[in-house]
């Protein structure tokens, strides 16, 4: 497809069970990101990758949750032992550059995740 | 730390008048700041952008503002347009790097 696609749509877990996230951006794009997104908030930043590096995870809220992106294309975002506060959209999102002023970040359509 | 404020969670707007959306921001190191818009069930789209460098930018109907002194934009929609109800969401970015801090957002709507 043209955009950055994300499955699944829609992710129902129960407190404590494992959750993968999968993203795949944009043929070609170098930079990938991982955003969370509250209800009613703005998306928060969680993880940068550059091809297959991952250069910033600062924004990962526990070591529950964990990205790869091992071809420096497809990227899983997983998250351990979720958590009722772990409800949210996440949204990936890719781009052909690496810098912000010259290429735009495209967004997929995020993966809606609620835990009971 | 809330670091891109915008403090008006939504607004109404009529048909062709202006729509003027505000944002705050608080760390000196932003440098580029971008407006992105988005629709239910969707991912935000880009909109527009602007550097630092610059106090204005314009595309077409819209236009951001940059006062760096006060540390705030302002992106101004005219005229609007019923396909222009979304959420907008401010963005920043600080050297140059691709990591984008977004406001809350403001949801628009305009009233045919």
């Amino acid at each position: 497809g043209a955009g950055v696609s994300q499955s699944p749509r829609y992710k129902v877990a129960k407190r404590g069970q494992d959750v993968a996230l999968r993203c795949d951006p944009i043929s070609g794009h170098v930079s990938l990101f991982w955003y969370q997104q509250a209800l009613g908030q703005g998306p928060e930043f969680l993880t940068y990758f550059q091809n297959e590096a991952q250069l910033d995870k600062s924004g990962l809220p526990s070591d529950r949750f964990f990205a790869e992106r091992p071809e420096g294309s497809v990227s899983t975002l997983k998250i351990q032992r979720t958590q009722q506060e772990d409800s949210a959209v996440y949204l990936c999102a890719s781009s052909l550059a690496t810098r912000t002023n010259t290429g735009e970040l495209f967004f997929g359509e995020g993966s809606r995740l609620t835990v009971l | 730390d809330q670091q891109v404020k915008q403090n008006s969670p939504s607004l109404s707007v009529q048909e062709g008048r202006i729509s003027i959306l505000n944002c705050d921001y608080t760390n000196s190191m932003f440098d580029y700041f971008l407006w992105y818009k988005k629709y239910p069930a969707e991912g935000p789209t880009f909109l527009i952008s602007i550097s630092s460098i610059k106090d204005k930018n314009e595309d077409g109907r819209f236009t951001v503002f940059l006062n760096k002194s006060a540390k705030h934009l302002s992106l101004h929609i005219v005229p609007s347009q019923p396909g222009d109800s979304a959420v907008y969401f401010c963005a920043a970015s600080a050297g140059g790097y691709q990591k984008v801090t977004f406001g809350t957002g403001t949801k628009l709507q305009v009233i045919p």
